[in-house]
């Protein structure tokens, strides 16, 4: 089946560590972005991924890395640095970048912190 | 910035009465798309409105774009318990490419 997995389903984070979500997508699809939500409350981009290298902020990077080598995978890092990051994570892909095809999403990744 | 505004935040209503979600911008949109979203699963899209005063229909869910492309709504008719979730609208942020949503809709159905 084609489609994005999204890995782990549920992940820890202590303090002070660094922890990376996993996101594979087999749609053959050039963009790929991460959203946050949190309870009650919309998506918010992370960062997204036009095109393999290459990777943009969206409007809450602070304290998160992401990294494009394939195109299938678009994992993201949320560093020490990002102080709540108890939340819904979700990776999605558009066929392209153009902000008018629609986004195809994972499972998500819930994150709690100990 | 550019926002999109959606209301309500919640709706409860009994089974068989219709839903309206309304979406609304400060800005003229190029596109529309509606997600929704059931408990603890991830968003699935539903439709994408293009021009304006466009209407598109799938089965008891009403998808409009207004004529200033500023704002858009979906109304669902004669609900059942599968219409349980959150609703979102989402358009590109105005001269880029990044797909902004609004703050969704959570619709709660009754038997």
């Amino acid at each position: 089946d084609g489609g994005i997995t999204q890995s782990p389903k549920y992940l820890f984070r202590k303090e002070g560590q660094n922890v990376t979500l996993s996101c594979e997508q087999n749609l053959n699809h050039d963009a790929m972005y991460w959203y946050r939500q949190d309870p009650g409350q919309g998506l918010r981009l992370i960062y997204y991924s036009q095109i393999v290298n290459d990777f943009q902020k969206g409007d809450i990077a602070e304290g998160y890395s992401v990294s494009r080598e394939k195109k299938e995978s678009f994992p993201l890092t949320v560093t020490s640095a990002q102080k709540n990051p108890t939340a819904f994570y979700l990776c999605a892909s558009s066929r392209d970048r153009t902000g008018k095809e629609k986004l195809f999403f994972g499972s998500g990744t819930q994150l709690s912190v100990l | 910035g550019q926002q999109v505004m959606q209301i309500p935040q919640y709706q409860h209503v009994q089974e068989g009465e219709d839903f309206t979600t309304y979406c609304n911008s400060s800005t003229t949109l190029s596109n529309i798309q509606w997600y929704k979203q059931r408990p603890g699963g991830h968003p699935v899209f539903l439709i994408q409105l293009v021009k304006s005063g466009e209407v598109k229909k799938q089965k008891r869910l009403t998808f409009q774009f207004g004529e200033a492309k500023k704002n858009s709504s979906l109304h669902i008719t004669a609900t059942q318990t599968t219409d349980v979730g959150t609703y979102f609208c989402a358009a590109p942020r105005l001269n880029t490419d990044k797909l902004i949503f609004g703050t969704g809709t959570r619709l709660q159905v009754f038997p």
